[in-house]
């Protein structure tokens, strides 16, 4: 079995700050991504990479900046945190590209913006 | 664009009495149907996929699916307290088709 790690668990910012979350998968899966998770909505695809140096943006790319910058790892950048935003932000890798592939997800970032 | 809505939005259902949550999608071509739990502060765990109309059982959860009424039902046998969680529907088309996820039913199951 893997595992996926997310990193902080929780994370504060001020307005405006550029705030960094990182994921790690051990699954030695090819494909990983980045979903957004507010109260009462479903959860939203910001970003995908299907390989190492890849980037593919979701519904709900604006305002963020992601890095492959290795198999295992992905990071998602806030660019410009908003006031009294919050959410969970979810990680998830699959083994290949396509959504018949199974999902494996990480515990999540909570973010509050202050 | 497809929707995919969750109802009801919380359910309370005492331990051991049946839980029923219902997903309904807009794309009728939809091929690739999966239900999801979430407890608080955790990741998603994968409990039932299914990809054709139909029954699938995986242990206590049965994902019934009915593409010509738009509609994709979990069934959760005997629930335990320990199943109180947040449950995901999400719904693709394709093998290329981005998981689109419902907003999510709370599900409480009383001692």
């Amino acid at each position: 079995g893997g595992i996926i790690t997310q990193t902080p668990k929780f994370l504060i910012g001020q307005e405006g700050q550029k705030l960094t979350l990182k994921c790690q998968q051990n699954f030695n899966h090819d494909t990983m991504y980045w979903y957004r998770q507010d109260s009462g909505k479903g959860l939203r695809l910001i970003y995908y990479s299907i390989t190492e140096n890849d980037l593919q943006k979701g519904d709900l790319s604006e305002g963020y900046d992601a890095s492959r910058e290795k198999k295992s790892s992905f990071s998602l950048t806030v660019t410009s945190a908003q006031k009294n935003e919050m959410a969970v932000f979810l990680c998830a890798s699959s083994l290949r590209q396509g959504d018949y592939a199974e999902q494996f997800f990480g515990p999540g970032t909570r973010l509050t913006v202050l | 664009q497809q929707k995919v809505q969750q109802s009801p939005e919380s359910l309370t259902v005492s331990e051991g009495a049946m839980a029923s949550l219902n997903c309904t999608f807009s794309d009728r071509s939809s091929d690739n149907f999966r239900w999801y739990r979430q407890h608080s502060g955790k990741g998603l765990e994968v409990l039932v996929s299914i990809f054709s109309d139909g029954e699938k059982e995986e242990g206590s959860f049965t994902a019934h699916l009915n593409r010509a009424s738009l509609h994709v039902f979990l069934h959760i046998r005997e629930p335990q307290p320990s199943d109180s969680a947040l449950y995901l529907c999400a719904v693709s088309r394709g093998n290329q088709g981005k998981l689109i996820f419902g907003q999510g039913t709370k599900l409480s199951i009383k001692p």
